[in-house]
């Protein structure tokens, strides 16, 4: 299983709402990733876990806060988000140490009113 | 900070033509990958390189690691339609961070 899940696929929500958004992977990966991605633009990294633990958080705004329950799960909390922040939503996961390159999901694309 | 210079932008060709697309930097890197990206999904990977000069061939897809280990190029042969999306080049930094290229954006006329 060569796979990253992400759900859900489309998500809209208004600046008052709290949602999450979720990932899965089953292949082994001790690292996971959260990105932000605006259109035409190569995504930009959010956050890094590492076997389970924050790693990496790249000034990100306190109104997104990522969770990691398990080595095969992540999520994303959003609460009072801004227009701003819609965007689409890539998870992604790799291995620690050599050969490290990351598999990415096929993304939540997110539209905050 | 790091930055990966891809070009080109954007490339228009006819089907059946041969597609060459390169990333360039003045850091060295120990790893290239190249991803490509169909509209409103995630960026697929397409080849992962970790050796200087190493050359990769992915069905009609190759890839090299630059010898000074600061450049990169993909190269596509026979396109076809479904090669149409946005091709980015990525390396591999500090903490896991994958620095990306700006993205070439292919357009394959039938």
């Amino acid at each position: 299983d060569t796979e990253v899940t992400q759900t859900p696929k489309h998500l809209v929500m208004g600046m008052t709402n709290k949602k999450s958004l979720k990932c899965e992977q089953h292949m082994g990966h001790r690292a996971m990733y959260w990105y932000k991605q605006k259109a035409k633009k190569p995504p930009e990294l959010m956050f890094v876990y590492s076997y389970e633990k924050l790693s990496i958080n790249e000034s990100v705004p306190s109104r997104f806060s990522p969770e990691c329950p398990n080595s095969s799960l992540l999520n994303l909390h959003l609460h009072a988000l801004q227009p701003e922040d819609s965007a689409l939503y890539l998870c992604a996961s790799s291995r620690m140490g050599l050969h490290n390159e990351q598999f990415f999901g096929p993304g939540t694309r997110l539209t905050v009113l | 900070g790091q930055q990966l210079n891809q070009s080109p932008q954007s490339m228009f060709i006819q089907e059946g033509e041969d597609v060459s697309m390169n990333c360039t930097s003045s850091s060295i890197f120990n790893t290239w990958l190249w991803y490509k990206q169909d509209p409103g999904e995630g960026p697929v990977l397409l080849i992962a390189l970790y050796k200087a000069g190493e050359l990769t061939s992915n069905g009609r897809l190759t890839a090299q690691f630059g010898i000074t280990r600061k450049d990169s190029f993909l190269n596509i042969s026979a396109s076809i339609p479904s090669d149409v999306g946005i091709y980015f080049c990525a390396t591999i930094t500090s903490g896991s961070r994958l620095t990306f290229g700006e993205g070439t954006q292919l357009t394959v006329n039938p």
